[in-house]
């Protein structure tokens, strides 16, 4: 089946500071790739969707401008959380589209960020 | 608007069967996803109805219903292990995923 790496797994940062976020897939070409984010005991909430070699789409209420999105090649996607505060400690989710057959996303196993 | 709507928390005692609903109203309809999702992990697939009527994969069944906006994921002979929330997802005309906010299932020897 379709693997989506997503690296790293936990990072802790201090505040203020950025961190990068990757997500891959693996065996297949991805043409659509998401990013989710999770606090604890709540559903997932998209953040924004990517299109390979275009700007991404944020969903409303997203600051483009702390939540940078690079999708560089068909494999890979990037989020880069800027100037990080404790707030935005959470689950980060990515997950790949092939646009084809059904559509499905696949996901990769989530970032956890702790902002000190 | 869209609305995806499932309850948000179930309970079931090992070995028996449980069904989590699920009715939704999105702008179009490509087809609906079930989801698990274990606490502090990504989701992972179950299961996907685009035509209506009951799926059956091992344990798991899913079923859908077009014109009633409906679907269940069933759940057989429950094992410690399925206590998860199970995600809802329809994908809209534009083949983006609406979300459910999930149901927590909690099984109980």
């Amino acid at each position: 089946g379709a693997v989506v790496s997503q690296h790293p797994s936990r990072v802790i940062c201090k505040s203020g500071t950025s961190v990068k976020i990757e997500c891959r897939s693996l065996d297949f070409q991805a043409t659509t790739m998401f990013w989710y984010r999770q606090f604890p005991k709540q559903s997932l909430m998209l953040m924004a969707t990517s299109n390979e070699g275009s700007k991404a789409t944020y969903e409303q209420g997203v600051e483009k401008d702390k939540f940078l999105i690079n999708h560089a090649s068909l494999t890979l996607s990037t989020l880069t959380v800027t100037s990080a505060h404790p707030e935005d400690s959470s689950f980060y989710i990515c997950s790949a589209r092939e646009d084809s057959g059904y559509y499905e996303q696949y996901f990769g196993p989530g970032t956890r960020l702790t902002v000190t | 608007g869209q609305n995806i709507d499932q309850p948000t928390e179930m309970t079931a005692t090992e070995g028996a069967i449980v069904q989590i609903n699920c009715t939704y109203q999105t702008s179009g309809f490509n087809g609906l996803f079930w989801y698990q999702q274990h606490a502090g992990e990504a989701p992972t697939f179950l299961s996907y109805n685009v035509l209506d009527g009951l799926e059956e994969k091992g344990r798991f069944s899913s079923f859908l219903s077009r014109s009633k906006g409906y679907s269940y994921l069933l759940l057989k002979e429950l094992q410690m292990k399925d206590s998860a929330s199970y995600l809802c997802a329809v994908m809209d005309s534009n083949y983006q995923l609406i979300w459910g906010a999930g149901t927590k299932l909690i099984i109980k020897p």
